[in-house]
């Protein structure tokens, strides 16, 4: 069975400071690994595609990178517009279907 | 762009009445898919459709059930509400397997 799991599950951070989401999976076959940001009440907004190890994806202040195992979403000095949930989710088969992680929670202050 | 649109922001059913969600997609994308979205478990697939009349059943089927008459249209039924099935919808399309899903706005449904 696929397996999402996103660490931390709550990250507080302050503005400038930067850190890394973490993804780890356990899938058969991946074909693509997808990062999302959803904000309070609304439904989620697609970020980024990773399809192999070692493939790296920028934008504005995110970057995304994955390996074998794992991928991580690298927030360089965040801004509170930045503060949401972050999700994660795993392409497998040939099916259409992804299985998600349950997401971190990012909030960055002042 | 693509746009999702979902019929409902926010909507309040008793239970065992009958409840239709529908999504609407402006981009020509073959599959479409119906979530639920609830605090420590994340989104689970209820159903999805990877072709006009065509259904599948995801991992939480029971209680719902879909209905894809258009391409460009996917509706989730739920037969009898029951409280359980209080949570935040959520219908996604993409075009192909293994591409990104875009997402609509979410359906909030409380049953009473």
């Amino acid at each position: 069975e696929d397996q999402v799991t996103q660490s931390p599950e709550a990250l507080r951070l302050q503005e400038g400071e930067s850190s890394s989401l973490n993804c780890s999976y356990t899938v058969s076959g991946l074909r693509g690994l997808f990062w999302y940001r959803q904000d309070p009440g609304k439904g989620p907004e697609f970020l980024f595609t990773l399809y192999s190890a070692g493939e790296e994806k920028e934008k504005e202040r995110l970057k995304a990178t994955l390996t074998k195992k794992e991928s991580f979403l690298h927030i360089t000095a965040p801004k509170p517009e930045d503060s949401a949930t972050y999700l994660c989710a795993v392409g497998t088969g040939t099916a259409s279907k992804l299985t998600f992680g349950t997401g971190t929670r990012l909030q960055v202050t002042l | 762009d693509v746009k999702v649109t979902q019929s409902s922001r926010y909507l309040v059913k008793r239970t065992g009445e009958k409840v239709f969600l529908e999504c609407v997609q402006d981009m020509d994308h073959e599959n479409m898919f119906w979530y639920r979205q609830d605090p420590g478990l994340g989104l689970r697939l209820i159903y999805f459709s990877y072709d006009v009349k065509m259904k599948e059943k995801g991992d939480i089927p029971e209680g719902y059930s879909v209905s894809r008459e258009k391409k460009e249209r996917f509706s989730l039924i739920l037969e009898s509400a029951s409280t359980n099935q209080t949570s935040m919808y959520l219908c996604a399309s993409s075009p192909l397997a293994g591409h990104e899903q875009f997402f609509g706005p979410g359906t909030r449904l409380t049953v009473l």
